[in-house]
Formats: C-alpha cells, sequence, structure tokens
C-alpha cells in the first residue's frame, strides 16, 4: 500500500514563527505536491516537485517554500507564518504511472 | 488555464436512492480527469479516473462516472447509495496524466436515512 506520511495531524504556531511541515512518501514516487484546502476553495495547489532538488510554483506560492532533498520527503516551509495561512495542508505523491495518493492532512492553525 | 466547476455545493439524498455529482471543466486538449472522495478527518481517496478509451469509468465503491466531451463534463453516479458515502466529493482535472491536479471546490454529501 502506498503511505504518504505527514508528520502532524494538528499544529498551532504563533504569529511570525516560522512552520516546517513535513511529508515522506514510501512508494519512489517522483512527483510530490502541497496543497492547502480551504471551505468553499477546495484544494489549491502551492508547490510541486518533479524530482530531487526541483520545485516549482504552484497557483499559490506565496509566503511559501518547499524543500526536497530527498527523493521521498517534501516539506514546505512557512518562513514567517500569519493568521491567514491558518488551514488544512495535504501533501500528495504520484508518479508516471500511479495516480496521486494523499497523506491525512495537517491541520494547522496560525495565532 | 484549466479549471474545474462543481456547481453544487452540498446535496443530500436519502439512503438508498440514486446520486449524481456534476463536474464540468474547462480545458483545451484532451484532459485528464478524477473523481477523489474525503470522509471527514481524512485525506483524499481516488474513486475513479479517466485517461482515454471508454467515456464510461468504473471506480471502486461503486461509482461510475462519464466523460461527455461536448458537453465538458465528468459526471459522477452511483445507482444507490449508503450511509457510509456521507463525504466530499472533489472533482479534478491535470493536463498530463498524474502530474499536478487541479481541483473543483467540491460537493458535500449528505445521506439521510
Amino acid at each position: 500500500d502506498v503511505k504518504v506520511t505527514q508528520s502532524s495531524r494538528y499544529l498551532v504556531k504563533r504569529t511570525g514563527e516560522k512552520v516546517f511541515l513535513e511529508c515522506v512518501q514510501d512508494m519512489d514516487h517522483e512527483n510530490m505536491f502541497w496543497y492547502r484546502q480551504d471551505p468553499g476553495l477546495g484544494l489549491r495547489l502551492i508547490y510541486f516537485s518533479y524530482d530531487v532538488k526541483m520545485k516549482e510554483k504552484g497557483d499559490i506560492p506565496e509566503g511559501y517554500s518547499v524543500s526536497r532533498e530527498k527523493k521521498e520527503r517534501f516539506s514546505l516551509i512557512l518562513e514567517s507564518a500569519s493568521t491567514n495561512q491558518t488551514s488544512m495542508y495535504l501533501c500528495a505523491s504520484s508518479s508516471r504511472v500511479t495516480e496521486a495518493f494523499f497523506g491525512q492532512g495537517t491541520r494547522l492553525t496560525v495565532v | 488555464a484549466q479549471s474545474v466547476t462543481q456547481p453544487d455545493i452540498h446535496i443530500t439524498v436519502s439512503e438508498g436512492a440514486s446520486l449524481e455529482l456534476r463536474c464540468n471543466y474547462s480545458y483545451g486538449a484532451t484532459p485528464y480527469l478524477f473523481w477523489y472522495v474525503q470522509s471527514p478527518g481524512q485525506g483524499l481517496q481516488l474513486l475513479l479516473k479517466y485517461f482515454s478509451g471508454d467515456t464510461l469509468v468504473q471506480g471502486i465503491k461503486g461509482f461510475e462516472a462519464e466523460f461527455k466531451r461536448s458537453q465538458s463534463s465528468f459526471n459522477l453516479r452511483k445507482p444507490s447509495v449508503h450511509w457510509s458515502d456521507a463525504a466530499e466529493y472533489f472533482c479534478a482535472v491535470s493536463n498530463f496524466g498524474n502530474e499536478k491536479l487541479t481541483f473543483g471546490t467540491g460537493t458535500r454529501l449528505t445521506i439521510i436515512p
């Protein structure tokens, strides 16, 4: 079974903190993605990566950065958390022949 | 840019009744289409996908979807819903296979006894 694991289910951070969301997949997938989910807006793509050390901006990259030093791990970084980044964050991975599998999500609250 | 529209924010259906969730997409070339389901507090699970071939696609949990190019639609159907089908359903499109997805805003399904 493909497994995409996000390090935290719930996080509470303070405004201005640097926040790291970690995602690990165990199926050797080339592609990894970070989405943000908000009520009424569906899922929106923040960043994605098609290979190690490669990254591309999605639709809403402002205020975020990513890191992919190893194939199995894709980190989302909030450089200076703000209250408007309170949201559910979903990581996914896929390959050329396998559709996207999603993690359980991290619900981040910025206070 | 590609986009996906799910016109129904919330649908309520009686258990045992049939279901159709609507999805319209906007994309110039042949799209790759997906339906995902999200149960409360969970990640997304793939129900079915369309890449090419037969326009009627069978998925898991008794769901099916039909690709209609002329209507730019990919509606999800189930002949008889079960209480466990209560969830949020997302339609998505990509421009190349299993690469980045563009999602609709979702349809929340409530099942009443």
